[in-house]
């Protein structure tokens, strides 16, 4: 049962810490997808990557946030320094269309 | 500029009755769309989707309806089962791979 990971599942930090999700997407799909999920915006795209490379990073402050895909099987996203208004749920996917299966998503707290 | 609009945060049916949740879409190029179902704590799943050559997409208890001279789609749960309360959200997909999610709708069935 393939299945995109994510850790932490939660994590609570306080203002100005650096923060870094990670994220296994399922073997052999070559699109990644980093999402925020608020209240008010619903779903918002941050950033993607196919074949490991960059494809579209217009939807994170790129001032804080940055996106990587060291390998295959690691995405990473690491705001530094945090804020506030970063307190989201953060989701990883991978694949596309119907098959863009998601992880659990990272439940993060900005103090 | 949300292409894809929820308007309704929330619903709440009685079990066994039908649960209409709607979508608004803004641009006239999207001709493919999608619904994802997400419980608390876990990442949205594919639920059904819809192709612009169609007007009803149909699979068991769910139906989606696309009015495009509208811009507007629908999706039908009959009968509402209290194990359909959960998170909807409307796709549509911009560029190739990317996805653009609507807010979402709170579905509460109760018995």
């Amino acid at each position: 049962d393939a299945r995109v990971t994510q850790t932490p599942r939660h994590k609570v930090t306080e203002m100005g810490q650096e923060v870094t999700m990670r994220c296994q997407p399922i073997l052999g799909h070559n699109t990644v997808f980093w999402y925020r999920q608020t209240m008010m915006q619903g779903l918002e795209l941050l950033a993607y990557f196919r074949n490991r490379a960059p494809l579209d990073d217009s939807g994170m402050p790129k001032d804080r946030f940055s996106a990587e895909m060291p390998d295959a099987t690691l995405a990473t996203l690491k705001i530094q320094p945090s804020e506030p208004r970063d307190s989201a749920v953060y989701f990883c996917a991978s694949g596309f269309y119907e098959t863009q299966y998601f992880g659990p998503g990272t439940r993060l707290l900005v103090l | 500029d949300q292409q894809v609009k929820q308007n309704s945060p929330s619903l709440s049916v009685q079990e066994g009755r039908i649960s209409i949740l709607n979508c608004d879409y803004t641009n006239s190029m999207f001709d493919y769309f999608l619904w994802y179902k997400k419980y608390p704590a876990e990442g949205p799943t594919f639920l059904i989707s819809i192709s612009s050559i169609k007007d009803k997409n149909e699979d068991g208890r769910f139906t989606v309806f696309l009015n495009k001279s509208a811009k507007h789609l629908s999706l039908h749960i009959v009968p509402s089962q209290p194990g359909d309360s959960a998170v909807y959200f409307c796709a549509a997909p911009r560029d190739t791979d990317k996805l653009i999610f609507g807010t979402g709708t709170r579905l509460q069935v109760f018995p």
